[in-house]
């Protein structure tokens, strides 16, 4: 069965330090891959997309995350934090249907 | 050109009555889909839709929960009998055919009395 496990509930950086969320999948098929941010009460923004294309996929607000098949992971980093980064991310995987699988989720926190 | 909209966005219904969530895709986007947040959870696929068709209703409840998306008009959302554990966030998402992405509305936050 297709599955998302996103490492770690809660991540707390510092500001200006790197953030790295993590994210595994389980799949038998090549998959599509995704980052999304989710700000309080509010809906979801795509950060960046995996689709079979270049490994290192750059996303938007300084974001990129690598595809590695033989680890199974998509983990997403970002060199230096930023206050505004403060918010829950979530690692999706796109299902045979068309239909996203998603991680729990991890909420970030940005000390200063 | 408008993103996904979702109506109402915060909804209060007491246990037995009946919630109608709407959703409006985006322009030119004829696949839409359902996912319900429950808290600290992520978000669970409930049903696929295209025009006058569901295409995958796997994610659905048995009972109770329906959805619908007519030649005209947005897609509905219907959750009869509402019960405590109804209570969560409702997503829609949209796409267009043949492309892997989905934009998000702003959800639909149901409490149940």
């Amino acid at each position: 069965a297709q599955s998302v496990t996103q490492l770690g509930s809660h991540v707390s950086v510092s500001e200006g330090a790197l953030v790295l969320l993590r994210c595994n999948y389980s799949s038998s098929v090549p998959p599509y891959l995704f980052w999304y941010v989710q700000y309080p009460n509010q809906g979801l923004q795509l950060l960046l997309k995996y689709t079979s294309a270049a490994t290192l996929v750059k996303g938007i607000n300084g974001f990129e995350a690598e595809f590695k098949k033989s680890e199974t992971s998509f983990h997403l980093t970002k060199p230096s934090a930023h206050m505004s980064d403060a918010a829950e991310y979530f690692c999706a995987f796109g299902g045979s249907q068309g239909n996203l699988i998603f991680g729990k989720g991890t909420k970030l926190s940005v000390k200063p | 050109n408008a993103g996904v909209m979702q109506n109402p966005r915060h909804l209060v219904r007491r246990r037995g009555q009946e919630a109608r969530l709407r959703c409006s895709p985006m322009k030119g986007h004829s696949h839409v889909y359902w996912y319900r947040q429950l808290p600290e959870e992520g978000l669970k696929f409930m049903v696929y839709l295209q025009k006058e068709n569901i295409i995958d209703e796997s994610g659905m409840p048995k009972e109770r929960f329906s959805a619908e998306f007519p030649k005209e008009g947005p897609s509905i959302l219907r959750i009869q009998q509402v019960v405590r554990g109804d209570s969560a966030a409702y997503f829609c998402a949209s796409s267009p055919p043949t492309v892997y992405e989905q934009f998000f509305g702003p959800g639909t936050r149901l409490t149940v009395l």
